[in-house]
């Protein structure tokens, strides 16, 4: 079974910051999903990515297949971007394996 | 609008007593599975299905059963909760397994 580590666990920062999510993973994987958890609890489906980087507005996802690691960036952060983020993988057969979540908080 | 949906949202029960969430999408999804959501110990699947009539455990399936009759439904049922079943829970759907997942809006169940 893969082991998901993400880091930090929380983050706090101030508005405007460029932030950095980690997440490593133990042994090859199909896919590897990032997921933003609000305050309110409903989880949504940022990206799933297998090789290279994607970009949806300020948020970048990156994945090293050779390292078995993958960044969430933020750029110009803001409160409204406050959330969990979970980084999970998929492999094989198996289901999706979740990270424990990194908490951040952006402050005004 | 592409969504799944999971009912209730919240439900305070007693221990033994048999309940039922519902979870249905919309997008013709193959692949659904059930999540549950603990501090410290993150999301774990409680069992998944591949298509009608094809399901499977996951992580942590103890105490729980589901069905897959119908493509669109994927209910999870609690024959006789007990209190460590206390949990944020989650269904969710995709096209296939592994890719891209929606989520419910999460049943926070609550057993006394």
């Amino acid at each position: 079974k893969n082991e998901v580590e993400q880091s930090p666990q929380n983050l706090t920062a101030q508005e405007g910051e460029f932030i950095t999510i980690n997440c490593s993973y133990s042994v090859g994987i199909s896919a590897l999903h990032w997921l933003q958890q609000h305050p309110g609890g409903g989880i949504v489906s940022l990206f799933m990515l297998s090789s290279g980087k994607k970009k949806h507005g300020r948020l970048i996802a990156t994945i090293n297949i050779q390292e078995k690691h993958s960044s969430l960036h933020i750029t110009a952060s803001h409160p409204r971007d406050s959330a969990v983020y979970i980084c999970a993988v998929s492999q094989g057969a198996d289901g999706l394996t979740f990270g424990k979540g990194t908490h951040l908080i952006i402050q005004p | 609008e592409a969504q799944v949906t999971q009912n209730p949202r919240y439900l305070i029960t007693v221990t033994g007593k048999k309940l039922t969430v519902t979870c249905s999408q919309n997008m013709n999804h193959e692949y659904m599975s059930w999540y549950r959501q603990d501090p410290g110990l993150g999301l774990r699947q409680i069992y998944y299905s591949m298509n009608v009539e094809v399901t499977d455990k996951g992580d942590v399936p103890e105490g729980y059963k589901v069905s897959r009759k119908e493509k669109r439904n994927f209910p999870l049922i609690l024959e006789s909760p007990s209190p460590n079943q206390t949990s944020l829970y989650f269904c969710a759907s995709s096209l296939l397994q592994g890719a891209s997942a929606f989520f419910g809006q999460g049943t926070r169940l609550t057993v006394v």
